[in-house]
């Protein structure tokens, strides 16, 4: 059965320090990856999605970056964080690009930003 | 920019009574799924209608959908206190290389034992 582990399960970390969130998936192969923030109160924003290795494509301008270096790894990233990029932090995958059998989440990371 | 807007944003019901959460979107889909999440935790795949569907049932889910309003409705039967719980619909853009789902700020559902 399919997978999908993520952590840490809550961060923080201050202001100006880098971050590096992971996420895998274990047991399917070209997963497409995903990683969305939550704010408080608020649905889900996408923030990146990877249809492959090394295909990483952006939703929003914003302080993270992310990589796909192995095909089931999805790392997101900040050289800086801001206060602003405290949020509840999402991984999810799917094997349909249109997510028509439905997106699997991980649980989660909560980044707090001091 | 948030496709999904759910309603309405906020449901107390008693355990025994019937939830029922609306959802608009804006543009043509291929599909609207709906999610459940419950508290500080990652998101649960619930169901999912395509486009030319109008009604689907799994278990005590019943979610129906409208292309022509562009609306959808999630009804929970038989509420438990285990439901509780915030309720997101999804939706996915029609065009080529819809890759990702767009979803709405929830339906923060409360059962009461």
């Amino acid at each position: 059965s399919q997978t999908i582990h993520q952590w840490p399960a809550t961060l923080v970390q201050p202001v100006g320090s880098p971050l590096s969130l992971e996420c895998t998936v274990e047991g399917t192969s070209n997963p497409n990856l995903y990683w969305y923030r939550q704010a408080a109160g608020r649905g889900l924003q996408l923030l990146f999605y990877s249809v492959g290795i090394g295909q990483i494509s952006s939703e929003v301008p914003q302080n993270l970056s992310a990589s796909r270096p192995q095909d089931r790894q999805f790392i997101l990233s900040s050289k800086k964080l801001l206060l602003s990029d405290s949020g509840f932090y999402l991984c999810a995958w799917s094997l349909d690009g249109t997510g028509g059998r439905g997106y699997t989440f991980g649980s989660g990371t909560r980044l707090t930003v001091v | 920019s948030q496709q999904g807007e759910e309603d309405p944003q906020a449901l107390s019901i008693q355990e025994g009574e019937n939830a029922t959460m609306n959802c608009s979107y804006k543009t043509s889909i291929n599909n609207l799924q709906w999610y459940r999440q419950n508290s500080g935790r990652g998101l649960v795949h619930l169901i999912l209608i395509r486009s030319n569907e109008r009604e689907k049932h799994s278990g005590r889910l019943r979610v129906t959908l409208d292309t022509s309003k562009k609306s959808s409705s999630l009804l929970i039967t038989a509420s438990r206190a285990a439901d509780t719980a915030s309720y997101f619909c999804a939706t996915d853009g029609s065009g080529a290389g819809s890759y990702q789902l767009t979803f709405g700020k929830g339906t923060k559902l409360s059962v009461i034992p």
